[in-house]
């Protein structure tokens, strides 16, 4: 079975410092990919990047990194000089490579309450 | 903007009564999925449609049905809400197994 695990619930930042965001997963499958959502105070689920499972290179984008590592099973995101918009719920998530029926099933972990105080 | 749309944004309903959330897309995705979200929890897919053919996860609520009537709409109803059903309600669409995209959610609120 699959499973993601977020462990810090909440997290309380000061304007302009970095955070990083951890996320641990179980999977048994060898083809997978890896999702985070940031979750706004408005509902909406927003897409922030996919990894693929053969994909190890960390990625940068603005103020936002992530860092994949197979050998820890995990697949960290750090926001760099946090802004107050990034107040969000964020969201790590995983779902199986290769599945019968054509869809995407994922597993999301139980996110993580990030608060950025000016 | 190709995008995904949810309405109504906020509904409120009496304990029992039957209630339509809707869904559209734009973006011409073959898969529409409906999810259930209460406070502070994790999505929880309800089901999905793969084209015209409905799949239920195991767990959903005989209480919970769908309607695709094409590829654009998705319909979510709830026969009979109970006071548990107050949630947010999440579509997505995705093409194939590529990545899920959300619309801004219903908030239910059930009396």
């Amino acid at each position: 079975a699959q499973k993601v695990t977020q462990a810090q619930t909440e997290i309380s930042v000061v304007e302009k410092e970095d955070v990083t965001l951890d996320c641990v997963y179980e999977t048994r499958d060898t083809t997978y990919y890896l999702f985070w959502y940031k979750q706004p105070p408005s509902g909406e689920l927003v897409f922030l990047i996919r990894r693929n499972s053969f994909d190890e290179q960390n990625e940068i984008s603005g103020r936002y990194s992530w860092n994949f590592q197979k050998s820890t099973s995990s697949f960290n995101f750090t926001i760099t000089a946090s802004q107050v918009v990034d107040s969000a719920v964020y969201f790590c998530a995983l779902s199986e490579g290769y599945r019968s029926g054509g869809y995407q099933k994922v597993t999301f972990g139980t996110g993580t309450k990030l608060q950025v105080i000016p | 903007d190709a995008m995904v749309i949810q309405n109504p944004r906020y509904q409120v309903t009496q304990f029992g009564k039957p209630v339509t959330l809707s869904c559209s897309q734009t973006l011409n995705h073959n898969v529409m999925y409906w999810y259930q979200q209460k406070s502070s929890q994790a999505p929880k897919l309800l089901f999905h449609y793969y084209d015209k053919d409905f799949n239920n996860e195991a767990d959903t609520p005989d209480n919970f049905q769908s309607r695709r009537p094409n590829t654009s709409f998705c319909f979510l109803d709830i026969r009979s809400p109970g006071l548990g059903d107050a949630a947010m309600y999440l579509c997505a669409t995705s093409k194939g197994r590529d990545t899920q995209y959300f619309g801004p959610g219903t908030r239910l609120t059930v009396l």
